[in-house]
């Protein structure tokens, strides 16, 4: 089972926006409704952004939102900020109670 | 406030054996599934096994089938990974993280650093 295919890297300017994509297939992004991303900085634990698509948990900021289309993902960060830098990796339930995580992208805050 | 906390990491050659742990507070452990997910050095993220709420299933990434195993202990609030016939590309961070069906984690623990080299 591949990973789940991100841009290895983005960046934008402060209080731009920016989208991540992540692109699965009918297995795993396209055939659940079970998509979720994490924001890693370094040396840090993964922190969920975003569960089921286009949940936010608690506590986490509404610039931040996902969606999904077909076979492909999105995280989208509005408003970007300097500590939006990080590891961005996508999710996706993947059957039989098993998970697929994507390759992860690097955001960059110009 | 929930924690996990990682435990067992270290230095072992290739073929070898490791049992980590993960101890659970804050939450009532029994109710939920529970993952490891593992980060080699530099790279990304790879979710490893899982078990339901009482032990009854347990599933694997194809990579570690046949050599790792998933257990918990309710009673102790504790997750635990026992590695066997390790190799050098199960190199990595070890996170135990409270998995919610399969769907998402939505806590982690600082996670264990296993290193497996001559």
């Amino acid at each position: 089972q591949s990973a789940l295919t991100q841009p290895r890297s983005v960046s934008g300017s402060p209080g731009q926006s920016v989208t991540i994509s992540c692109t699965g297939t009918s297995s795993d992004v396209g055939g659940y409704t079970y998509v979720s991303w994490y924001q890693q900085h370094p040396g840090k634990a993964p922190k969920l952004m975003i569960y089921d698509v286009s949940k936010r948990p608690s506590g986490v900021p509404d610039r931040f939102s996902g969606s999904k289309s077909g076979n492909t993902a999105s995280l989208t960060i509005s408003g970007l900020q300097a500590e939006d830098e990080a590891d961005y990796y996508c999710c996706s339930y993947a059957g039989s109670y098993t998970v697929i995580f994507g390759g992860g992208t690097i955001l960059t805050v110009l | 406030e929930v924690q996990l906390v990682e435990s067992g990491g270290g230095l072992v050659q290739p073929g070898g054996s490791l049992r980590l742990s993960c101890a659970a507070s804050g939450f009532t452990f029994s109710s939920y599934w529970m993952s490891w997910v593992r980060q080699a050095p530099g790279k990304g993220l790879e979710w490893v096994a899982n078990v339901k709420q009482d032990g009854s299933e347990k599933y694997y990434v194809d990579s570690v089938k046949g050599r790792f195993t998933i257990s918990r202990d309710n009673a102790k609030n504790s997750l635990y990974l026992q590695m066997n016939s390790l190799r050098a590309e199960d190199t990595a961070v070890y996170y135990c993280a409270r998995d919610w069906y399969a769907e998402y984690f939505q806590y982690w623990g600082q996670g264990t650093l296993v290193t497996v080299s001559s």
